[in-house]
This record gives structure tokens, C-alpha cells and sequence, in this order.
């Protein structure tokens, strides 16, 4: 079946570095991906989404670009702020209509 | 637009009793979703909804998970004989509509603990 794999359960980082997050996925079809962002004590937020390859998604300084080649859409920003801490999910939903398939999730955590 | 309710937001029950959540969907959304958060499995999928209708539940416990949507304006995730196994964040979530990859709007989630 569809799955989502993101390789790092936790990532610690200093303020102003660069942050990535690896996203790969296997699916049938050609699906449509997305990040969200977590907060202690609150529900998984949409960041942006990408639906087709080459196609970069972005917000809040975070960007990731659909690559079918590689079957990956990687959470990149340039530099981290300590409020970016969270956790980051990756997801994939079909787009024949049903649910969408979680990452395992990233923990950011950001030192001042 | 006040986004995704759950209530409550915290539960606690003792073994073997019953529980109900309670999702109030925003508002003209016609896909309403269910996902268990635990820290061992993350967000698991456990059933969804199109405009009331249920559409896949393949993510329930069969035997003691129920859900139900009698209106576009709530759904309720019931859970009978509660194990603490059952212990984990129960999030809700809406779309607009359902057909596409749509955005999902989650709430808050209700923190069920089972003692």
C-alpha cells in the first residue's frame, strides 16, 4: 500500500541553521504531498502541499519540491528559528478520494 | 471560522468502561476524519466520512470501536470497554470535500487516558 517514510525521528539544531527533513514515499499513483507542523497541545497544521513533480510547495520559509524521480519531497529552510520547534509530519493523499497516510514524524527542537 | 472541536479535551476512564468523543467539523466541510496519535505508532487513520456517509472504517478496533456522524455538524467516536492500550490522542479532521488530495483541518484532539 501508499506509505510515507521520514528517515529522522529527531533533529536538533541552533538557531540560523540549515534544516532538513527527508520525506520519501511509494505509491500506485501519482499522489499529492504535503507537510504539516505540530505543536505541543494542538492538532497538525497544514504547511503547503505539491501536487505534481518539479512543483515546490511552500510557507513560512519552508519550501519542498515534489521530485517523482526519487519519490521524495524533502522540508528545507534556511535558517531556524527556536519558535520553529515542533514536530513535522509528511503526508500523502491519493487523489482518488480517501485518507491521507502519515509520516512516523520529525521532532525539531532549536536552541537559541 | 472556529476550526475543528473536540471535547472534551481530556478524558479519563477506568478499564472497561465506555467512552465518547465528540468532533464538531468546520462548518460546509464534507469529509470528516478520525486519527489515533500515540507516540509508539504516530497518526494512525481510523475511519472517515463523506457528507455523513461513513466510507472506510478499515482503521478501527472492530470490536469495540464505533463512529458515528447523525448530522453535517458533529460526529462521535465511541470506544466500549476501554483498555489501557486504548490510552493515545484521538484527533478529528475536515476537507472540504473528498475526490481530491484535500488539506485537512484538525483539532485539537482529545486526550483519552485509561486507567
Amino acid at each position: 500500500g501508499d506509505s510515507v517514510t521520514q528517515t529522522e525521528g529527531q533533529v536538533a539544531l541552533s538557531e540560523e541553521d540549515f534544516l532538513t527533513i527527508h520525506c520519501n514515499y511509494s505509491a500506485s499513483g501519482y499522489p499529492a504531498l504535503f507537510w504539516y507542523v505540530q505543536y505541543p497541545g494542538e492538532g497538525p497544521q497544514f504547511l503547503f502541499r505539491a501536487s505534481r513533480d518539479k512543483e515546490k510547495g511552500s510557507s513560512r520559509g519552508f519550501e519542498a519540491t515534489y521530485d517523482k524521480g526519487t519519490t521524495s519531497f524533502h522540508l528545507r529552510k534556511a535558517s531556524v528559528q527556536e519558535s520553529d520547534s515542533a514536530v513535522y509530519y509528511c503526508a500523502l493523499g491519493e487523489n482518488s478520494g480517501t485518507y491521507q497516510r502519515f509520516g512516523t514524524g520529525t521532532k525539531l527542537q532549536v536552541v537559541p | 471560522n472556529a476550526g475543528v472541536i473536540q471535547t472534551p479535551r481530556h478524558k479519563v476512564t477506568g478499564k472497561g468502561q465506555e467512552a465518547t468523543l465528540w468532533c464538531e467539523p468546520i462548518s460546509g466541510h464534507s469529509a470528516v476524519f478520525w486519527y489515533r496519535q500515540t507516540i509508539v505508532q504516530g497518526l494512525e487513520f481510523l475511519t472517515y466520512f463523506r457528507n455523513q456517509a461513513p466510507i472506510d472504517d478499515s482503521g478501527m478496533p472492530k470490536e469495540r470501536f464505533s463512529a458515528q456522524m447523525p448530522n453535517q455538524s458533529h460526529s462521535t467516536l465511541k470506544i466500549q470497554s476501554t483498555q489501557p492500550q486504548d490510552s493515545a490522542v484521538y484527533l478529528c479532521a475536515s476537507s472540504l470535500r473528498l475526490g481530491d488530495a484535500e488539506t485537512l483541518y484538525f483539532g485539537s484532539g482529545t486526550r483519552l487516558t485509561v486507567l
